[in-house]
């Protein structure tokens, strides 16, 4: 069974950084092309960031280059979002998203997601 | 600044069918925008439904089907089911960027 678990979440004051984790097992992770979308409270989907199989290849949503990192350790089956300089509108809920393969963006697993507040 | 548009809500009765669509401001949805569609019900984690326009996973109920609706991309239900009723989401490529954009999302309503 495909599990995607997030965690790192928390309150965090603006200007702060945080780093996400998603554990991923019941699959071959280092196989898989991996995403981070978020969800602000009351809000639609809004996607983050995209990562390759072997982290060589990222790219990223405009309004959070720069700030924030994707990136993976396919040896402990984890996907990583190092999240800096954070903002009041960057609280949402992160979801740990699973691609089919590497092209055409087949999106299919979700995790549950873990809850960022950015807040003084 | 790209934008990707859904119907805000749609109403439909049990038994019915609906068309969502999703169109981008760049212009006409092709099939290499590759569209996948969401759908999430309140408190939960959204769940794939369709993805490269029309397929559909192992999971997606008989009843939704994915396509191509003139310059959109467009999702069906077919013979509504109360448990239907959910928030629908579209995301579509977007190659140039290569940044993928979501829609804002449709409140279905069955009544």
């Amino acid at each position: 069974e495909v599990q995607l678990v997030e965690s790192g979440g928390g309150l965090v004051q603006p200007g702060g950084s945080l780093r996400l984790s998603c554990a991923a097992s019941g699959f071959t992770f280092r196989s898989y092309w991996m995403h981070w979308v978020r969800q602000a409270p009351g809000k639609g989907l809004v996607w983050v960031a995209r990562i390759s199989v072997d982290g060589s290849a990222t790219k990223y949503a405009d309004s959070v280059k720069g700030r924030f990192t994707i990136s993976r350790d396919n040896a402990r089956n984890t996907l990583f979002l190092q999240m800096n300089s954070l903002r009041a509108e960057d609280t949402a809920v992160y979801y740990c998203v699973r691609e089919m393969y590497g092209y055409a963006w087949p999106i299919d697993y979700w995790g549950q997601g873990t809850l960022v507040t950015v807040s003084p | 600044q790209t934008v990707v548009t859904q119907e805000p809500s749609l109403t439909v009765s049990p038994g019915g069918t609906v068309t969502l669509t999703c169109a981008s401001s760049t212009g006409a949805v092709t099939s290499d925008f590759y569209p996948n569609w969401f759908q999430q019900k309140p408190g939960q984690a959204p769940r794939s439904l369709i993805y490269n326009t029309d397929n559909k996973h192992s999971w997606t109920p008989a009843r939704f089907s994915g396509s191509l609706l003139g310059d959109k991309a467009a999702l069906t239900l077919s013979g509504v089911q109360p448990e239907d009723e959910a928030e629908y989401y579209c995301l579509l490529y977007h190659g140039g960027v290569q940044q993928g954009l979501f829609g804002g999302g449709t409140k279905l309503t069955v009544l």
